[in-house]
């Protein structure tokens, strides 16, 4: 059974930094790209990130470029949420999802459960 | 980017109804790399169709999906009690991958 356990959301300062983990299992990590969507409180979903099967390609939406840095550990079938210079903006559920194979171009067939973070003084 | 409009904003349909949703690109869907999600409260969302109109494993027949270009449609045939929830659009065939504001269907 294909599961994604996100983990590290929390109460954060504006400014701060914050890491967020994604668990997976039940299926090759390594073969599938990974993405972050995240969803402010009561508003829709929203891309935040990406990364190749292999971790050499990533890309960012704008509004996280610079300051979001996502990556991955095959070894341990783990994505990564870097966040740093958090605003409040940047409240939201986060979710991991798997792409539909290795390529960026595919839909998002497994999502998680999500890890909220705040952002507040 | 495309932008992704999703119309009507709310759905109020009796079980047993026949539920169709619209989600409409700024720009043209490569290859109808066009997806449908559903939503409910406190839950992730759940991938429903994609390529315009393939269904998602597990996914029940009652759920179609149609479309291509920027027009396209997602049509459950009769409603579930299980099925009143939110419905997101999303396009995967241009970066970024964008998704619409949702439809959300709900108990008349």
């Amino acid at each position: 059974e294909v599961q994604l356990v996100e983990s590290g959301g929390g109460l954060v300062q504006p400014g701060g930094s914050l890491r967020l983990s994604c668990a997976a299992s039940g299926f090759t990590f390594s073969s599938y790209a990974m993405h972050w969507v995240r969803q402010a409180p009561g508003k829709g979903l929203e891309y935040v990130s990406a990364i190749s099967s292999n971790g050499g390609s990533t890309y960012y939406a704008n509004s996280v470029k610079g300051r979001f840095t996502i990556s991955r550990d095959n070894s341990k079938n783990t994505l990564y949420l870097q966040m740093g210079s958090l605003r409040a903006e940047d409240m939201a559920v986060y979710y991991c999802a798997r792409a539909k194979g290795s390529g960026y171009y595919l839909p998002f067939d497994y999502w998680g459960q999500g890890t909220l973070v705040t952002v507040s003084s | 980017e495309i932008v992704l409009t999703q119309s009507p904003g709310t759905l109020s349909l009796s079980p047993g109804e026949r539920a169709t949703l619209s989600c409409r690109a700024s720009q043209s869907v490569s290859s109808s790399y066009l997806a449908w999600y559903q939503q409910k409260p406190g839950q992730a969302p759940r991938l429903l169709i994609y390529g315009a109109s393939s269904r998602a494993t597990g996914i029940p027949d009652r759920f179609s999906g149609s479309g291509s270009g920027t027009d396209f449609t997602l049509t459950i045939s009769r409603l579930e009690p299980e099925d009143f929830a939110v419905y997101y659009c999303q396009q995967y065939g241009s970066s970024p991958p964008t998704f619409g504001p949702g439809t959300k269907v709900d108990i008349k």
